[in-house]
């Protein structure tokens, strides 16, 4: 079993703020790295597939990066919102087996 | 809403019933994949289809099987339920054959096993 780590576990923080978070994954037999936005009661919502090193992904507010000869990747958000509010989950991406982190529980307060 | 479709949303049923969950992926897409998030573990991938056919299985135990039919929708069929089997079971599908592709989530199935 593979071992994708995610930091901090929760965060709460204050409208406005920045923020970024971390997903650290195995650096060997990397094909891909999924981001995901899951909010309470509701189905995770895919926001990034990474795929080479040194990607840099934008949505929005939402950015991610990916090193994968270190195997991590961080996503930042700026200027969090109330509606950012969410769990934010990895899943490294080994050749179409899927291996999830427990996620970032992301709590912004107005 | 994903357009990945599942059913029923909620189901329970005893200790060593048999139940099956149905999946239908968004319109075009040609891979199903199945996940357990279970409360003491996360989210855990059990098995990929590929239009028809298995592609990649995950931590499945042996008595859950599953199948994707020729109009591309799937079902996992759960037999001699545990209590630990009590989980929110997802299906999610993506365009093609699934590696570095964007998934899309149903809205789960939450099966409490008493």
């Amino acid at each position: 079993i593979l071992n994708v780590e995610q930091s901090p576990q929760s965060l709460h923080v204050q409208e406005g703020d920045s923020t970024n978070f971390t997903c650290s994954f195995p650096s060997s037999n990397f094909y891909a790295l999924h981001w995901y936005r899951w909010e309470t009661a509701k189905s995770p919502e895919a926001l990034f597939v990474m795929t080479l090193n040194g990607d840099e992904k934008k949505k929005g507010r939402i950015s991610a990066t990916l090193n994968t000869k270190e195997g991590y990747s961080y996503l930042y958000i700026k200027g969090s919102q109330p509606e950012d509010s969410a769990t934010y989950l990895c899943a490294f991406d080994n050749f179409n087996k899927f291996y999830f982190g427990s996620g970032t529980k992301l709590n912004v307060k107005p | 809403d994903s357009g990945v479709t599942q059913t029923p949303k909620h189901l329970i049923t005893a200790t060593g019933q048999r139940v099956t969950l149905r999946c239908s992926p968004r319109s075009g897409d040609l891979s199903v994949y199945w996940y357990q998030q279970s409360l003491d573990q996360g989210l855990q991938f059990l098995i990929q289809y590929y239009n028809g056919e298995e592609r990649a299985k995950g931590n499945i135990l042996e008595r859950f099987s599953a199948q994707q039919f020729p109009d591309l929708h799937s079902e996992l069929n759960l037999s001699s339920l545990e209590l630990g089997d009590s989980a929110l079971y997802f299906c999610a599908s993506s365009a093609g054959q699934g590696t570095q592709e964007t998934q899309y989530f149903g809205p789960g199935t939450r099966l409490l096993v008493l």
